[in-house]
Formats: structure tokens, C-alpha cells, sequence
């Protein structure tokens, strides 16, 4: 099955510093990639759709020079998190849409928990 | 608007059964997905409906009716690892995913 990872799993920055993180698919190309995030026992967040070779397009309140995305090849896609902030804590996810499967689903990275101290 | 509604919450035995619903009212319909999330993982895949009626996969089974906005997912011989929540999520005429705030499943022994 497609497979997409994710890394770091884990990080703990301190106030003012920039994350990035990346998102990559792993046996098919995604054209397509998506990033959310998800406070604790709150549903998924849609934040950006990432287009390869083209820019993201960001949801409404989610601001595009705050969270940097960068989709510079068929498998990989990166967030930015720039000037963190303890309110930017929060489980990250990317997915990544396979044109060739049966249902057009989104397959999901294993996430990454930010702690902003 | 654009509206997904599931139970918040559900808790059943296991080795029973139980139905998970969710309804939905989307700009355009293009599949409903369901997807498993264990606390702290990211959502797995379980299943797709794009045309009404019943998909079996093993002990889960996804309902569609399209023209009642409704799906339900049915998991059957629950076992504790089902313990997670179940998101329903609706594919709109953009082709973007539109998310439910999902069910958290509660397995007793």
C-alpha cells in the first residue's frame, strides 16, 4: 500500500525558532499533498493544499507567511513553521492524495507533535 | 455550509456490535470515507462508498445513501484494539476533503 512518512515525529523548539517539517511519499508520486493540524480530541484542520512545482493554497484564517510550504518534488513537501509560538503547539499531519489508487483516498504520514516552550 | 455530524462519543462491549452514523451536507459529492485514528497516530484508511448501499471488508462494513446524506460504518466481534475514533470524512465537487469531528469508540471487556 502507499506509504507516507513523516519526520521528525517529535519536536521541542523554543519560542521564536522555526520547524520545518517533512512529508514524503514513499512508493507513488502525489501531486497533491495536504497538511493539517489537530488539537487535542478535535478533529482534523485542513491548514494548505500543496501543488508540486506550484504554490500552496491556503485555507482561510491560516496564514501563509506564518506556516511556509514548499512542494518541491512529485514525493516530498515541507511545512515551516516560522517564529513558533506556544499557541503553534499542536499534532501535525501531512497526506498525500495517489492519483493511481481505486478511490482517491489520502493516505496519511505518521504526524509530528510540536511542543512550542 | 458544508457539515459533517457524528456521535462524539460511543461505548460498547466486546465481541458485540456496533454502528458508528454520520450524516453530511456537502457542496457535491464525489465518495464518503471512513478512517481509524488511535490516540497520538495519525488516521488509517478504512473504507470508501461512492454509490449507495453496503461494502464489506472483513469485521467492518461502510452503509452509503447519498440521497439521505447518511452512511454508517458497522464493526463487528469488536476486539479492544477497536478502541479508537472513527472519522468520517466526505470527498466535495473540489475534490477536497470535508471532516467530521470524529467518534471516540470506548471497547469494555
Amino acid at each position: 500500500g502507499a506509504v507516507v512518512s513523516q519526520h521528525p515525529s517529535r519536536v521541542i523548539c523554543k519560542s521564536g525558532t522555526s520547524v520545518k517539517i517533512e512529508c514524503r511519499s514513499l512508493d507513488f508520486q502525489a501531486t497533491t499533498m495536504f497538511w493539517y493540524r489537530q488539537f487535542p480530541k478535535k478533529s482534523l484542520m485542513l491548514m494548505a493544499t500543496s501543488n508540486e512545482g506550484s504554490k500552496a493554497t491556503y485555507e482561510q484564517g491560516v496564514e501563509k507567511d506564518k506556516f511556509l510550504i514548499n512542494h518541491a518534488s512529485l514525493t516530498l513537501s515541507t511545512l515551516t513553521v516560522t517564529s513558533a509560538h506556544p499557541e503553534d503547539s499542536s499534532f501535525y499531519i501531512c497526506s498525500a492524495r495517489d492519483l493511481g489508487s481505486s478511490y482517491n483516498e489520502q493516505f496519511f504520514g505518521p504526524g509530528t507533535r510540536l511542543t512550542v516552550l | 455550509g458544508q457539515n459533517i455530524d457524528q456521535p462524539t462519543e460511543m461505548t460498547a462491549t466486546e465481541g458485540a456490535i456496533v454502528q458508528i452514523n454520520c450524516t453530511y451536507q456537502t457542496s457535491g459529492f464525489n465518495g464518503l470515507f471512513w478512517y481509524q485514528q488511535h490516540a497520538g497516530e495519525a488516521p488509517t484508511f478504512l473504507s470508501y462508498n461512492v454509490l449507495d448501499g453496503l461494502e464489506e471488508k472483513g469485521r467492518f462494513s461502510s452503509f452509503l445513501s447519498r440521497s439521505k446524506g447518511y452512511s454508517y460504518l458497522l464493526l463487528k466481534e469488536l476486539q479492544m484494539k477497536d478502541s479508537a475514533s472513527y472519522l468520517c470524512a466526505v470527498m466535495d465537487s473540489n475534490y477536497q476533503l470535508i471532516w467530521g469531528a470524529g467518534t471516540k469508540l470506548i471497547i469494555k471487556p
